[in-house]
């Protein structure tokens, strides 16, 4: 059974601070690497994808993958409270499916 | 381009009774998958459909199907109801469903409420 470990949260930032997302898999054959936010009561939207060892940005994200130590994470920079969310971890490993992790509530406070 | 769309976005059942929800995937994606989201358990993978095929199945019981169509739609299917089945029912479609940049999109979701 593949597992998809999040930090537990939830997690409370002040306005402006960087909020750090950390995901753990199990499953050494696994390729690709997701985060999506989830707003309560709506469904989860892409956020950020990444397939190669190292650092990708996209304006205040910036995602990490280390696959040596089987670690994906996220890094909000300025957060801000449009940011209070549950981020979802997922991980693809080429069997038609995405494993989530149980995401990690985040709180911006103003 | 228009996104996943779900119908319908509520329903309310009672205990027993069977539901079919429907999801319509982003124009160009063949790969439609269902998820199940609850408080308790999180984001719980149903099944996955290309080309009118199942590919993958999770670990549900068979009261829990689906289908797809030959222009991509999908339906999936609950019979015999039971309160354990309220949840949130997600559909994400995705180009092909495999491959390293393949990249499933959610719908809105079905809310389904058991009685």
């Amino acid at each position: 059974q593949k597992e998809v470990e999040q930090n537990s949260g939830p997690l409370s930032v002040p306005e402006g601070a960087i909020a750090s997302l950390n995901c753990t898999y199990s499953d050494r054959v696994s390729q690709s690497f997701f985060w999506y936010r989830q707003y309560s009561g709506k469904s989860p939207e892409l956020i950020m994808s990444i397939y190669s060892n190292g650092d990708k940005e996209d304006g205040r994200f910036t995602a990490q993958l280390n696959k040596a130590s089987q670690y994906v994470s996220l890094l909000i920079r300025d957060s801000q409270p449009s940011d209070s969310a549950t981020y979802l971890c997922a991980v693809n490993d080429y069997d038609y499916k995405l494993s989530f992790g149980a995401g990690t509530t985040v709180t911006v406070r103003a | 381009k228009a996104g996943v769309t779900q119908t319908p976005r509520y329903l309310i059942k009672t205990r027993g009774q069977q539901v079919t929800l429907s999801c319509s995937p982003i124009s160009g994606h063949r790969s439609v998958s269902w998820y199940q989201q609850t408080p308790g358990q999180g984001l719980q993978f149903l099944f996955e459909y290309f080309s009118e095929t199942q590919r993958n199945k999770g670990n549900f019981p068979g009261r829990f199907s689906g289908r797809q169509f030959s222009n991509s739609r999908s339906e999936m299917n609950v019979s015999t109801l039971e309160l354990g089945d309220s949840a949130l029912y997600l559909c994400a479609s995705s180009l092909v469903g495999a491959g390293l940049t393949d990249t499933q999109y959610f719908g809105p979701g079905t809310r389904l409420t058991v009685l």
